[in-house]
C-alpha cells in the first residue's frame, strides 16, 4: 500500500494516560498534516510540517499536545494526560510541495476513546 | 478568520434525484477550493477541486462545482445521484492548509 498508513487504527484508554500515535505519509510527499474529526464535524486543524519543521501549530491546541516529524518523513503526535474531550479521530495527511495544485492525501485515521 | 460554512448538515434523497450541497466560504486571498468525500468505513478522498480559470469545475463520478466569486459559493451538483454516493461530503479551502466545513451527510435511498 503506498497511502498514508497511520497506526494504531484505534486506542482506547484513561484519563490522564498519555498517548502516541503515527502517521506514515506517501514516500515523496513533504508536507504533513495534523487533523481532528469528531462525529458530525468537519476535520479540523491542528499542525503541519514541511520536511522536518513544523510550520503551524493551531491556537486552539493545547500544550498538551505535541508533533514531532525527526527525519521529515514519518511523524508522531502525542497527546500527554488525555482528557475525555480528547476522544475524537485523529487524521493525518500528506501532500507535495504547497503548490496552488495542492491535493492532500488522507490516512484512514486513529480513533481515540478517553475512558 | 477563514471559515467555511455548508448550509445542509443532512440531506435524504432517492436515487435519481438532483443533488445540490452549499458551500460558502470566507477568504481574502486567492481561492483554492475543494470538495473531499467520506464513504463509510472509508478515508477522506478528493472528489473535485478549483484553483482558477472555468468557474465550473467536474470531478469524479458525475460531480460537479460551480465557483462564484460574488457570492464566496461553491456548490456541488449532481444531475442525478445514486445509492452509491451515501457519505459524508466536505467543502475545504485551501489557506495554506485545507480549512474544512462541518460537512453534509448525504443519505440515497434505492
Amino acid at each position: 500500500d503506498t497511502g498514508v498508513s497511520q497506526d494504531p487504527r484505534h486506542k482506547i484508554t484513561k484519563r490522564g494516560q498519555n498517548v502516541t500515535f503515527r502517521c506514515d505519509p506517501i514516500s515523496e510527499h513533504n508536507r504533513l498534516y495534523w487533523y481532528r474529526q469528531t462525529l458530525g464535524q468537519g476535520p479540523e486543524f491542528l499542525t503541519y510540517f514541511q520536511n522536518e519543521a513544523q510550520l503551524e501549530k493551531s491556537r486552539l491546541l493545547s500544550d498538551r499536545f505535541s508533533a514531532e516529524r525527526p527525519k521529515g518523513s514519518f511523524s508522531t503526535l502525542e497527546i500527554q494526560r488525555t482528557e475525555q474531550g480528547d476522544s475524537a479521530m485523529y487524521l493525518c495527511a500528506s501532500s507535495l510541495d504547497g503548490q496552488l495544485n495542492e491535493k492532500l492525501f488522507f490516512g484512514s485515521g486513529t480513533q481515540l476513546s478517553v475512558l | 478568520a477563514q471559515s467555511v460554512s455548508q448550509h445542509n448538515h443532512h440531506v435524504i434523497l432517492s436515487e435519481a434525484a438532483s443533488l445540490e450541497l452549499g458551500c460558502n466560504y470566507s477568504y481574502g486571498g486567492t481561492v483554492n477550493l475543494f470538495w473531499y468525500v467520506q464513504y463509510p468505513g472509508q478515508h477522506l478522498q478528493l472528489l473535485l477541486k478549483y484553483f482558477s480559470g472555468d468557474p465550473l469545475v467536474k470531478g469524479i463520478k458525475g460531480f460537479e462545482a460551480e465557483f462564484i466569486k460574488s457570492k464566496f459559493s461553491f456548490n456541488l451538483r449532481k444531475p442525478s445521484v445514486q445509492w452509491s454516493d451515501t457519505a459524508e461530503y466536505f467543502c475545504a479551502v485551501y489557506t495554506g492548509k485545507l480549512i474544512f466545513g462541518q460537512g453534509t451527510t448525504l443519505q440515497v435511498k434505492p
